[in-house]
C-alpha cells in the first residue's frame, strides 16, 4: 500500500526556473515530512524537513509548503541549477510508536533535469 | 567526520545463494535502519535496530534478517536469494531510535542472476 504519492515522475526545467514537486499522504498519524535528494549511484541525502505545525519552511533555494487539511506537501526549488539535477523523494514518518520505530515511508520519486 | 559506510559496494549472486551486507553508522549514532530500493522506486523499510534490539520491521519475508553489534554496526542477511531481491540496499543511521533525521549510506548494489 503506497501511503505517500509523489508527482510528477519527472520534470525538466530551465536553469533559473522553479521546480515544483508535490506529495500527498493518507495516514494522518504522519508527523514528520523530510525531502531527500539522490544522485545516481549514491544514497539519498536529507535536504529539508517539516512538521505539520508549520505551513512553510525555507532553507536557501529549497522551500517546503505544507497543507495539513489537504494532506499535501510540496518542494519548491528556486533558481534551479544544473547541479540540482537529481531524483527527489518525499517521505513521511510517524511519531514514536515503540513497535514501529522511526521508519520512513517514501514517495516514488521525481527525476529532475535542469537544462543549462 | 565519516558518514555512514557500507560494504561491499557491489555484489553479484545467483538464485538460492545467501548474502551478508554490512553497515557502519555515523560515529555517535546508535540506531541503524535498512531499506531496499528497487530501480526506479523509492526506498522500502526493512528493519530498524537500536541497542542491538529490533525496533521495527517492514513487510519483508523471513528470508531477510539483521543484527546489530555492540559497536552499533549492523549486518543484513538475505537467504535463498530470488531475482526480485536485486536492488540497492541502503543503510541509514540516526542518533537514537526515535530520532527523526536519518542519514543514508551509499548503498550496496545487489544483482541476483
Amino acid at each position: 500500500q503506497q501511503q505517500v504519492k509523489q508527482s510528477p515522475q519527472s520534470l525538466i526545467v530551465q536553469k533559473g526556473g522553479i521546480s515544483i514537486i508535490n506529495c500527498a499522504y493518507e495516514n494522518t498519524a504522519f508527523d514528520y515530512f523530510p525531502w531527500y535528494q539522490q544522485f545516481p549511484g549514491k544514497g539519498p541525502a536529507l535536504l529539508i524537513a517539516i512538521r505539520p505545525d508549520v505551513s512553510e519552511k525555507k532553507e536557501g533555494r529549497f522551500t517546503i509548503s505544507f497543507n495539513k487539511s489537504a494532506k499535501q506537501f510540496s518542494l519548491h526549488i528556486m533558481d534551479s541549477q544544473p547541479g540540482d539535477s537529481a531524483t527527489y523523494f518525499c517521505a513521511a514518518s510517524i511519531g514514536v510508536i515503540k513497535a514501529a520505530g522511526n521508519k520512513l515511508t517514501f514517495g516514488g520519486g521525481t527525476r529532475v533535469l535542469v537544462k543549462p | 567526520d565519516a558518514g555512514v559506510t557500507q560494504s561491499p559496494t557491489h555484489l553479484i549472486k545467483t538464485r538460492g545463494q545467501h548474502v551478508t551486507l554490512r553497515c557502519s553508522p555515523i560515529s555517535g549514532h546508535k540506531s541503524v535502519s535498512w531499506y531496499q530500493q528497487v530501480l526506479g522506486q523509492g526506498p522500502q523499510f526493512i528493519f530498524q535496530y537500536y541497542e542491538k534490539e529490533e525496533r521495527g520491521r517492514g513487510n519483508f519475508p523471513d528470508r531477510f534478517s539483521a543484527r546489530q553489534f555492540p559497536n552499533y554496526s549492523s549486518e543484513l542477511n538475505v537467504n535463498a536469494l530470488l531475482l526480485g531481491d536485486s536492488a540497492l540496499y541502503l543503510c541509514a543511521s540516526s542518533q537514537a531510535w526515535e530520532s527523526r533525521g536519518q542519514f543514508f549510506g551509499p548503498g550496496t548494489r545487489l544483482t541476483v542472476l
